[in-house]
């Protein structure tokens, strides 16, 4: 039963096209982020939601619009898809948003931007 | 300065041999650390987590934490060849910071 899902694994597109990547977690954690991991493993955050509102927004282009629909799902839209936005997408959720526990993350999304 | 430094290796160590992996951090009200294990193709799990000066052993892992000296480590006693990976460093400072990681090849 995994705890932090994503969908889906891969993801091959065309520049300049829309698409999103979903992520649902069960386990009834309030904290859910994005994160995205470039081509040196570098892994840096994106959004962070707490029970539906977001908390943290880094300097991401407004082509990136996330959405919590309720606590247990946090979903990626983007727009006008770039080459530069090849990466791994990872979710994650955490019980709190006081760092005081850890992170868990889904499995992850290979974007590929052709 | 990144928040979070990590020396990216590659780290090379014989089977059985102690492996020791370094993290400073810029940040002094940083709060909570924690040490990440990614294998390649895979997502991080948690090693270990940190909030106290001091060490904390778990099995054959045992991270180390100065704060004042604003350093974070994790040695790995009795390396195999299945730690071999890419261990991510974390550090809370109201959102949770990657250093880039240092791969670490455990040779049989």
């Amino acid at each position: 039963d995994t705890a932090v899902s994503q969908t889906p694994k891969y993801l091959v597109t065309q520049m300049g096209n829309d698409k999103s990547i979903k992520c649902e977690q069960n386990l009834g954690h309030d904290t859910m982020y994005w994160y995205k991991q470039d081509s040196k493993k570098f892994l840096k955050i994106m959004f962070s939601y707490n029970n539906k509102e977001l908390i943290i927004n880094e300097t991401v282009p407004n082509r990136f619009s996330p959405k919590s629909p309720d606590k247990a799902h946090l979903n990626l839209h983007i727009n006008s898809l770039e080459l530069g936005d090849s990466a791994v997408y990872f979710c994650a959720s955490s019980q709190d948003r006081n760092g005081e526990t850890e992170a868990f993350f889904g499995q992850g999304t290979r974007l590929t931007v052709v | 300065q990144k928040e979070v430094e990590q020396n990216s290796g590659p780290l090379s160590v014989p089977e059985g041999a102690i492996a020791s992996l370094n993290c400073t951090y810029s940040d002094r009200v940083s709060q909570s650390f924690f040490w990440y294990r990614q294998y390649s193709g895979k997502s991080p799990e948690l090693i270990m987590s940190i909030y106290s000066n001091g060490d904390k052993e778990d099995g054959r892992f045992t991270a180390q934490l100065n704060k004042a000296s604003q350093y974070v480590s994790l040695l790995i006693r009795d390396s195999q060849p299945s730690d071999s990976a890419t261990y991510l460093c974390a550090v809370f400072t109201g959102k949770l910071i990657f250093g880039q990681g240092t791969t670490l090849q455990v040779k049989p």
